[in-house]
């Protein structure tokens, strides 16, 4: 079935840092996106992007859809303790198909 | 803001038994989706629904699920039989009309099929 990579795993940074994290495809997509999840609740979103090179923000958070349309990156900057959760790329296919999620823990 | 609800938050259910999860979508909205997720790992995709029928479903919607819109509101999931593999979150959403309108998910149900 298709499938995103979602790397890194999981990531233990200080309270401040910038944060960045990445989803690639062995297939196009047309439009990507970035979920939030906090334990025991839905999926919340972020970001979408829809345009192949397109660069959004949303606050704190910059989203970038891949030239190839075959990838995407999230970058959080200065990141505080509520950044606390995972975070899930999808790429839209009519359903969404997620990655496997990058587990953020702060560290204040 | 209106979201999508769902209900129960838990369910606990010995396996063999039938379950129905219910979800009320965002109103104005006309896609319907369940997703899955087992305990630490990805949330998958399981089938969409819209125009009063299965649009798209996946290997896991097997013979013992189904979805049903009893209502101008309700968004069911039922799992006739259940298995312990069946112990997930449950995800439902929604979206309004267009290619590119985003999905909304619900708080989810845990079901645990001991």
């Amino acid at each position: 079935g298709q499938q995103l990579n979602q790397s890194p795993q999981s990531m233990f940074i200080q309270e401040g840092e910038d944060v960045s994290m990445n989803c690639t495809s062995s297939s196009i997509f047309n439009t990507w996106l970035w979920y939030k999840q906090d334990p025991g609740e839905g999926p919340v979103l972020l970001i979408a992007l829809y345009k192949a090179g397109e660069l959004t923000s949303n606050g704190r958070l910059t989203a970038q859809f891949g030239i190839t349309r075959k990838d995407s990156f999230l970058n959080i900057s200065a990141s505080i303790p509520s950044d606390v959760g995972i975070y899930f790329c999808a790429g839209l296919r009519g359903k969404l198909i997620f990655g496997q999620g990058t587990e953020l823990s702060v560290k204040p | 803001e209106p979201e999508v609800t769902q209900t129960p938050s838990h369910q606990v259910t010995q396996m063999g038994q039938e379950v129905i999860l219910r979800c009320v979508p965002i109103s104005n909205h006309l896609y319907f989706y369940w997703y899955r997720q087992i305990l630490g790992q990805k949330v998958e995709f399981l089938v969409s629904f819209y125009n009063n029928e299965i649009s798209e479903k996946s290997e896991i919607f097997d013979d013992q699920f189904s979805v049903e819109r009893p209502d101008g509101s309700n968004f069911t999931l039922k799992i006739r039989s259940t298995k312990l593999e069946d112990s997930a979150m449950y995800f439902c959403a929604s979206r309004s009309f267009g290619s590119n309108a985003e999905q909304y998910f619900g708080p989810g149900t845990r079901l645990t099929v001991t």
